[in-house]
């Protein structure tokens, strides 16, 4: 099945510093979305991207749209203690079987104070 | 709050055993999906459904079921429970149609199966 696989799989950083990670998949994404999770909750949405090429920010996040549309990044700048959790990328999928939802593996935030 | 509400919040029960989680979607969201959190699966999803039709299914054993109710609440029916069964059960909803829109996620259920 279709699989969405995020890099870096850990990061540990210094508060204050910028953070980049990406999700890549083997087929095309008509949506890319980017979800927080924080121990024994639920999932957060982030951002959501439509358009490929597409840009968006929402305070210190900026994500954005592969041209190729099989990709899609997230950046956070300046990070602080709380931007500590486990960053998803998901997205839908038409498959030969019907619709599908897609999570990634996840990338696991860990900032230094 | 994400406006999702999900109950109960912890559940243990016994192998063998059938349990329902329950799901309330946001306010005006036609759309609930569900999905299954193990440690080595990460996110699964398993079933959505839309103003009370199932819409798409996902990775879903056949011991599992759900339906969604006339007030747009969602149930997931867990039946001849296994260990394996132990997980976190999440519900979202969106107010999209389709399975391309903004999903909201409750806070969880975690199931622990002895």
């Amino acid at each position: 099945g279709q699989q969405l696989n995020q890099s870096p799989q850990s990061m540990f950083i210094q508060e204050g510093e910028d953070v980049s990670m990406n999700c890549t998949s083997s087929s095309i994404f008509n949506t890319w979305l980017w979800y927080k999770q924080e121990p024994g909750e639920g999932p957060v949405l982030l951002i959501a991207l439509y358009k490929a090429g597409e840009l968006t920010s929402n305070g210190r996040l900026t994500a954005q749209f592969g041209i190729t549309r099989k990709d899609s990044f997230l950046n956070i700048s300046a990070s602080i203690p709380s931007d500590v959790g486990i960053y998803f990328c998901a997205g839908p999928s038409v498959t030969d079987t019907g619709n599908q939802f897609y999570f990634g593996t996840g990338t696991s935030l860990t900032v230094i104070p | 709050d994400s406006g999702v509400t999900q109950t109960p919040k912890h559940l243990i029960t016994a192998t063998g055993q059938r349990v329902t989680l329950r799901c309330s979607p946001r306010s005006g969201d036609l759309s609930v999906y569900w999905y299954q959190q193990s440690l080595d699966q990460g996110l699964q999803f398993l079933i959505q459904y839309y103003n009370g039709e199932e819409r798409a299914k996902g990775n879903i054993l056949e011991r599992f079921s759900a339906q969604q109710f006339p007030d747009l609440h969602s149930e997931l029916n867990l039946s001849s429970l296994e260990l394996g069964d132990s997980a976190l059960y999440f519900c979202a909803s969106s107010v999209e149609t389709g399975t391309g829109g903004e999903q909201y996620f409750g806070p969880g259920t975690r199931l622990t199966v002895t």
